[in-house]
């Protein structure tokens, strides 16, 4: 089993521009969820899914846009890159969905926003 | 929102000196799990608190549950240099289906 997989590992863009951050996993997890990590500001959660089709916000939505149609992906979408999501993203997976699972974290990817 | 706060930022150790990183939160908790961040890496998950007053051991670390499921420590004994990294606390409040709320992390730091 590959986890949860996340690509790119590293991305640079302009600002005003878009991207997708794509994140997959392989163990058939209902709960999927996206964090950034910035210095002193531990993990903040953009967006979460506690299954296919289904997406909600968490703290810190603005600026992002999130699908879940199958179990298996939770792309994360930068519509118009700013300065300030400059970041590392990480996305995880969970058996049980909600915080009352153990979370399965990908390896990161690190965006920075010119 | 929920908070959970974490001291300290950073801490300092000796290798042979023991840890503690403490996190708090004003309301009650319904979970609280821990995770460790190498330099460079993933949060990787350590342990789950879920009853009152709990107490959990794996080998040289011990992770507490306050009685009144409000506060949680993890405390290192002997550190050693693959202890490195950030610890962070995240908590659950009753009815989060929203997911864990982190905690800032505590940076380990060890001189040898």
């Amino acid at each position: 089993n590959a986890g949860v997989t996340q690509t790119p590992k590293f991305q640079v863009l302009k600002t005003g521009q878009s991207m997708t951050l794509q994140c997959a996993q392989d163990m058939n997890h209902e709960y999927m969820s996206w964090y950034r990590q910035d210095p002193g500001m531990g993990l903040r959660l953009i967006h979460y899914s506690v299954g296919a089709g289904i997406t909600d916000q968490g703290e810190v939505p603005n600026g992002y846009n999130v699908s879940r149609s199958t179990t298996e992906d939770f792309p994360l979408r930068l519509l118009s890159a700013a300065p300030s999501q400059t970041s590392v993203y990480f996305c995880a997976s969970s058996f049980r969905g909600g915080g009352t699972g153990e979370l399965f974290f990908g390896e990161g990817s690190r965006l920075t926003v010119l | 929102g929920q908070q959970v706060m974490q001291i300290p930022q950073y801490q300092h150790v000796q290798e042979g000196e023991d840890f503690t990183t403490y996190c708090n939160s004003s309301t009650t908790l319904s979970n609280i799990q821990w995770y460790k961040q190498r330099p460079g890496g993933h949060p990787v998950f350590l342990i789950q608190l879920v009853k009152s007053g709990e107490v959990k051991k794996q080998k040289r670390l011990t992770f507490q549950f306050g009685e009144a499921k409000k506060n949680s420590s993890l405390h290192i004994t002997a550190t050693q240099t693959t202890d490195v990294g950030t610890y962070f606390c995240a908590g659950l409040w009753g009815g989060g289906a929203d997911g864990l709320t982190f905690g800032k992390g505590t940076h380990l730091i060890i001189q040898p």
